[in-house]
This record gives C-alpha cells, structure tokens and sequence, in this order.
C-alpha cells in the first residue's frame, strides 16, 4: 500500500472558523509532511514531523497547528484564516526524513477556501 | 542551495509525438533529482528518480529522463506522447543540511498539453 490519504476533498470555511485537515499513511513512514500549494505554482513546503516530533517549521503562521498523534496521522489545525490562505494543502510522506535519496509520497490534497 | 530550472511553462505537442520537458539543476554536490507529474485536483506522482546509479532513468508510464552532469540537465522525456499524459510536471532536486534534513526544491512546473 503506497497510499496517502486526505480528508476531506474539499473545505470552505469563513475567517473565524476552526477546521482540521487530516491526513493518514500505512506505508510505516517515520516522517510526514505538510505542503502548500497555490495555482499554477510548485508546493511549497510548511512543517515536517520526524518520527512524530515538529522537525521543521518554515515560518508558518500561528492560524496553522500541525498534531502528529501517532506515526501513521497527521493533522492540521485551521483558525483565523485569511482568504489568502486559500490553497491545495498536501501531505506528503517518506521513509525517513534524513535520506535524500528518498521520495515522498503525495496525497491527493485538500483544496481549500477561505471565505 | 541548490535551485531548479524548468525552461517553458507550458509545452504543447500532438498526440504521437516525442514530450522532451526540460530541467537544469544547480547544485555544488552530486544531485538527486526527481520528477513528479500532477493531474488536475490531484497530488503529486513520482515518475522517477536518479540517485546516482545509472544516468538513464526509466519511470513510470514509458517517461525516462537523462542525467547529464556536463550540462546540469535531467530532461524528461517520452517518445509517444498520449492524450492522458496532460498534465502539470515537476522537477526537483533533493538536498539535506545537518539541521534541515532532507529538503526537495521543487522547479517551477511545465504544463504539458497534448493536442489530437
């Protein structure tokens, strides 16, 4: 099984809502990855867990929460979104976040608006 | 650091012919490069990856691409392209730092178009 999952598909929220995004891998990944990606443009890395501690936090702002509950989980916290926040969220995952001959699996994203 | 260059954002070509999508690296060490190929609304898919084994790299969906280190290039290619190949297409580069881990570069992305 080489899949990530993601849910929900898609999220409207307004700017004073609090959701979650939630993303799940059975592949036994020990790290996991949160990217941001607006139209027409690459991913754009937020935050890594390495066994499922925060390892990276790329200047994220504080409306963004990541939660690693367990190794195979991966969440993350809305609140006070802005509309331009408005993006494709993905999860990623790979083996180790200390190879760089390794490849992250990508989910299937949550495409998100803020209203 | 090392960045990644995708020359032409958008490429279109005619179903049957050969996808050649560009991708120049910078990098003061050996490299590890990657292409991912995204469909609309959906996430990223490796094609393939060169990891320093071999400088022709066969992927997934008939795609290879070619290291050359003479030219810093891993152009992408096929030699058929087919209708379900539209998509947008990703090249990056793989580095790590003692404190960072493993970082990918992601290229700007080409956007293939395959015409009937």
């Amino acid at each position: 099984d080489t899949e990530v999952t993601q849910t929900p598909k898609h999220l409207v929220m307004g700017m004073t809502n609090k959701k979650s995004l939630k993303c799940e891998q059975h592949m036994g990944h020990r790290a996991m990855y949160w990217y941001k990606q607006k139209a027409k443009k690459p991913p754009e890395l937020m935050f890594v867990y390495s066994y499922e501690k925060l390892s990276i936090n790329e200047s994220v702002p504080s409306r963004f929460s990541p939660e690693c509950p367990n190794s195979s989980l991966l969440n993350l916290h809305l609140h006070a979104l802005q509309p331009e926040d408005s993006a494709l969220y993905l999860c990623a995952s790979s083996q180790d976040h200390t190879s760089v001959l390794l490849e992250q699996y990508f989910g299937p994203g949550t495409r998100l608006t803020v209203t | 650091a090392q960045s990644v260059t995708q020359l032409g954002s958008h490429v279109s070509v005619s179903e049957g012919a050969l996808v050649l999508l560009r991708c120049n690296y910078s990098s003061s060490v050996p490299p590890y490069l990657f292409w991912y190929v995204q469909y609309p609304n959906q996430g990223l898919q490796l094609l393939l990856k060169y990891t320093s084994a071999a400088t022709l790299v066969k992927g997934i969906n008939g795609f290879e691409a070619e290291f050359k280190k003479s030219e810093t290039s891993f152009h992408l290619t096929k030699p058929s392209a087919h209708m379900s190949d539209a998509a947008e297409y990703f090249c990056a580069v793989s580095d790590s730092s003692p404190n960072y881990g493993q970082n990918f570069v992601f290229g700007p992305g080409t956007r293939l178009s395959v015409l009937p």
